[in-house]
């Protein structure tokens, strides 16, 4: 089952520019993350936002939640080229579980 | 730091192989997760466990079984391999005891079958 839609699927930007993605969900959460995944590898935790926070920062990442709208976006200001990756945005899905959207394709153009 | 390691980062095997999938954490994470991973499909939950010997369906178990013997290791086991299971398969863990906590990702491994 999944929980949320990241929008657009994919995205290509000159270093130096913002990037923003958004994520939407359908029913109410206790809280939304952000993983980056690299080609090929694992995904890397980037942030976690509770429903009770309407933004939160993390060095060039900065998150909103709007949970009277169910979204949420992550912007990456100044891109870099290291910054290519799929981003997924993740719920909380039950108990224990969090469940994760189908993400969106990255590039930054050096 | 967090360490999910999984035990091939390649692999490849013959339809109606048995596959094994092991994954190890030093965090002494109470859970621990098989997700399988296909393009447009996003991440997919296999089975869960949330204790030793204790594991929970997730939303694609069929063809699937999992194993917790020890709390730092999570096997997932398929019994006769098909090609429908060439994928990635992504293993983690997290602490227990809040709502979808941040899960902690090992590099995967990509299976073929042919």
């Amino acid at each position: 089952s999944q929980q949320g839609e990241e929008d657009p699927q994919a995205l290509s930007i000159q270093e130096g520019e913002n990037a923003t993605m958004n994520c939407s969900y359908k029913t109410s959460i206790n809280n939304l993350q952000w993983y980056r995944q690299n080609s090929g590898r694992g995904l890397v935790h980037l942030i976690l936002i509770r429903s009770n926070e309407r933004e939160k920062h993390s060095g060039r990442l900065r998150v909103t939640l709007d949970t009277s709208k169910k979204s949420s976006s992550l912007l990456i200001t100044a891109s870099r080229a290291a910054d290519t990756a799929s981003y997924f945005c993740a719920t909380d899905g039950g108990y224990q579980k969090v469940t994760f959207g189908t993400g969106t394709k990255l590039q930054v153009i050096p | 730091d967090v360490k999910v390691t999984q035990s091939s980062r390649y692999l490849v095997k013959r339809t109606g192989e048995k596959v094994f999938l092991e994954c190890v954490q030093d965090m002494d994470h109470e859970n621990m997760f098989w997700y399988r991973q296909d393009p447009g499909l996003g991440l997919r939950l296999i089975y869960f466990s949330y204790d030793v010997k204790m594991k929970e369906k997730g939303d694609i178990p069929e063809g699937y079984s999992v194993s917790r013997e020890k709390k730092e290791r999570f096997s997932l086991i398929l019994e006769s391999a098909s090609t429908n299971q060439t994928s990635m398969y992504l293993c983690a863990s997290s602490w227990a005891g809040r709502r979808g906590d941040t899960q902690y990702f090992g590099p995967g491994t990509r299976l073929t079958v042919l």
